[in-house]
């Protein structure tokens, strides 16, 4: 069984903190997703990073994917009280109609104004 | 595009009851999938579909759980009986073919009494 543990599991800052969550797996994944979930709603894809070493940016967020691809990170600019939520990383493995995502716990963000 | 829909948002049932989930997935996704969220805990899997055919079902507790898609569009979850431990927010996801991203409904949330 694939685990992807997250820390921290809760962070609370202020607005304007720099901030970073991490991904940490044993295990090798094809790829890995980013996820962001608000409270009462499902969760909406951020990023995936396939690529060993890859890294993303949107706006604020940068994302960076593993060398061995075992781990990721997320990391946020200047964090604004819109950034708050639960923060899922998702590992996948290329299994043709097989493909499964194996989530991580999440990292429960909260930015106070 | 219209998104994936799921009802009812929310049921309240006592231990014991059956009760079913309904999700319509977005139109043209092949690939429909239903997850568990326990509060504090990220998305399981439940069972994957591949048009109207399952294609993972290996965490499923198939001893009181059940899961459709008749026609290859929407589907049924269902659980009977249900326990203490079912408690939780089940979310129905959408993805054009299975190594697509995937598309959250907004979840049932469930207690049971």
């Amino acid at each position: 069984t694939q685990l992807l543990e997250q820390s921290p599991q809760f962070l609370s800052i202020q607005e304007g903190e720099n901030l970073t969550v991490y991904c940490n797996s044993s295990s090798v994944f094809s790829s890995l997703q980013w996820y962001r979930q608000e409270p009462g709603e499902g969760p909406v894809l951020l990023v995936t990073v396939v690529t060993g070493g890859e890294v993303k940016k949107l706006k604020r967020l940068t994302f960076q994917f593993g060398d061995a691809r075992k781990d990721s990170s997320l990391h946020i600019t200047a964090a604004q009280t819109g950034d708050t939520g639960l923060y899922l990383c998702a590992g996948s493995n290329s299994g043709g109609s097989n493909y499964k995502l194996t989530f991580g716990k999440g990292t429960l963000l909260t930015v106070n104004p | 595009e219209a998104g994936v829909a799921q009802s009812p948002r929310y049921k309240i049932i006592e231990k014991r009851q059956s009760v079913a989930f309904w999700c319509n997935p977005i139109s043209g996704h092949a690939t429909l999938y239903w997850y568990q969220q326990i509060l504090g805990q990220g998305p399981k899997l439940l069972i994957q579909f591949q048009n109207n055919g399952v294609v993972d079902d290996s965490q499923l507790p198939k001893d009181r759980f059940s899961a459709e898609r008749l026609k290859g569009v929407d589907s049924t979850l269902k659980i009977q009986p249900a326990k203490l431990e079912d408690s939780a927010v089940y979310l129905c996801a959408s993805s054009p073919r299975p190594n697509q991203p995937q598309h959250f409904g907004d979840g049932t949330r469930l207690s049971i009494l």
